[in-house]
């Protein structure tokens, strides 16, 4: 069964690093997310991507935060200049429409410290 | 400001002993209600798509429900595996883009 994955599982970082952090959706989806999980709290919606480019920002997504699809497979979430409130578990998302049900993967768990 | 609460935070049942969980919205023009799996440390894991009031979906020993201010999951005779978070999500659809707007999570935990 086709699955979103992600790398890296967890990553370590300190503040004021750049940070890349890698997906690859389900093949046939046309809409991609982020979100994150911070401990113990909501999963948050920051970002979704359509067509090659972003269909919606939350305001967590400031321009420390970006997005690209550098290629047919892969979506990636950067993060210019970390912060300790960055900490969290990312997860990526995919859909094959806006409305229809979203499939996420396992996370990538930054720590920044 | 689109909000999805969750209720009980947290339910301990015996196995076999079948309850509800709640999910009441205010998400304007909701366009999809979602319900999701999460175990520890890992991702949502899809459950079910829900589009209009009085719309049902079953799996297994869950059952989704959907009115027009919120949702019920119905857990028939649990097992343990099935402890886990169980989280709600609200799509207000339109100009945002596939956005979830998503609950706090009802914990589960089935003893046997």
């Amino acid at each position: 069964e086709p699955e979103v994955t992600q790398t890296p599982s967890h990553q370590v970082t300190q503040m004021g690093q750049e940070v890349i952090l890698r997906c690859v959706p389900i093949s046939n989806h046309l809409y991609f997310y982020w979100y994150r999980q911070i401990l113990g709290q909501k999963v948050e919606f920051l970002v979704s991507f359509y067509n090659n480019e972003i269909s919606e920002k939350s305001e967590i997504f400031d321009d420390q935060f970006s997005v690209e699809r550098p290629d047919g497979s892969n979506f990636t979430l950067k993060i210019r200049s970390t912060k300790l409130e960055d900490s969290a578990m990312y997860f990526c998302a995919s859909s094959v429409g806006e409305l229809h049900e979203q499939y996420f993967g396992p996370g990538t768990r930054l720590t920044v410290t | 400001e689109d909000q999805v609460t969750q209720s009980p935070e947290a339910l301990r049942l015996q196995e076999g002993e079948s309850s509800s969980l709640n999910c009441s919205y205010t998400v304007s023009g909701l366009r999809g209600l979602f319900w999701y799996r999460q175990d520890p440390g890992k991702g949502p894991e899809f459950l079910f798509t829900l589009y209009s009031a009085g719309e049902e979906k079953e799996k297994e020993r869950l059952k989704a429900t959907l009115t027009k201010k919120e949702s019920f999951l119905h857990i028939t005779a649990p097992k343990p595996e099935d402890s886990a978070t169980y989280l709600c999500a609200g799509n207000a659809g339109g100009t945002s883009y596939g956005k979830l707007t998503f609950g706090q999570g009802t914990i589960l935990t089935v003893h046997p």
